[in-house]
């Protein structure tokens, strides 16, 4: 059965931390996302990957930076995490040109 | 705000009775992609539509989309426990989909 695994469900951190979450994929796909989710907002994206070492900002990437290393492992990183980063953290991956997003099951950050 | 609206933002609905939800765009839809999410969970793709008036089936979900491809629907009949969640739209932008706010969907026994 093909998967994206998002490292930790839930998560709690102290403000100003640096936080890392990671997403694996094991269907060989060439683009990766990284959405997060609020009540009422819907999905936003952050940033999102085409290849291995590419990164594009999405609609709000401030606060955020990610890396890709390899093609199967997408990670965003939260600098210096601050309270209004709580939130839930999506991860999605696809075949280039495929809009069909297969998704983990999320982390719910929270930042105290 | 939202590029695609969603309506209603939530519903309550009896098991066996039908329900219908809306998203409108402002823009032409080129892609639309309809996903289910299960309340803490990540997203289940239902099922895409792209040309002006296709409808497509799934079980006991049906989607539509309208001749000028501005907006779509999603219709869930003799609903089940099993349909309650928050329905989202997405509409392809790019080299992205662009996420309406969801419908939370509950469903009463």
């Amino acid at each position: 059965d093909v998967k994206v695994t998002q490292s930790s469900r839930y998560l709690v951190k102290r403000t100003g931390e640096k936080v890392f979450l990671e997403c694996v994929q094991d269907m060989d796909h060439e683009n990766m996302f990284w959405y997060r989710q609020d009540p009422g907002l819907g999905l936003r994206l952050i940033y999102f990957s085409y290849d291995v070492k590419m990164k594009e900002k999405g609609d709000i990437p401030e606060g955020y930076s990610v890396s890709r290393e390899k093609k199967e492992r997408f990670s965003l990183i939260l600098e210096s995490a601050s309270t209004n980063q709580t939130s839930m953290y999506l991860c999605a991956s696809t075949r280039r040109g495929d809009y069909g997003y297969t998704f983990g099951s999320g982390t719910r950050l929270t930042v105290v | 705000s939202q590029e695609l609206e969603q309506s209603p933002q939530s519903l309550i609905v009896q098991e066996g009775k039908n329900l219908t939800i809306n998203c409108t765009s402002s823009k032409t839809l080129y892609g639309l992609y309809w996903y289910k999410q299960k309340y803490g969970e990540g997203l289940i793709f239902l099922m895409m539509l792209q040309k002006g008036g296709e409808e497509k089936s799934h079980e006991k979900i049906t989607a539509k989309l309208d001749e000028k491809k501005q907006q779509s629907s999603l219709h869930i009949t003799a609903s089940q426990p099993s349909h309650a969640g928050i329905y989202l739209c997405g509409a392809v932008r790019g080299y992205k989909l662009s996420f309406g706010a969801g419908t939370t969907v509950t469903v009463r026994a």
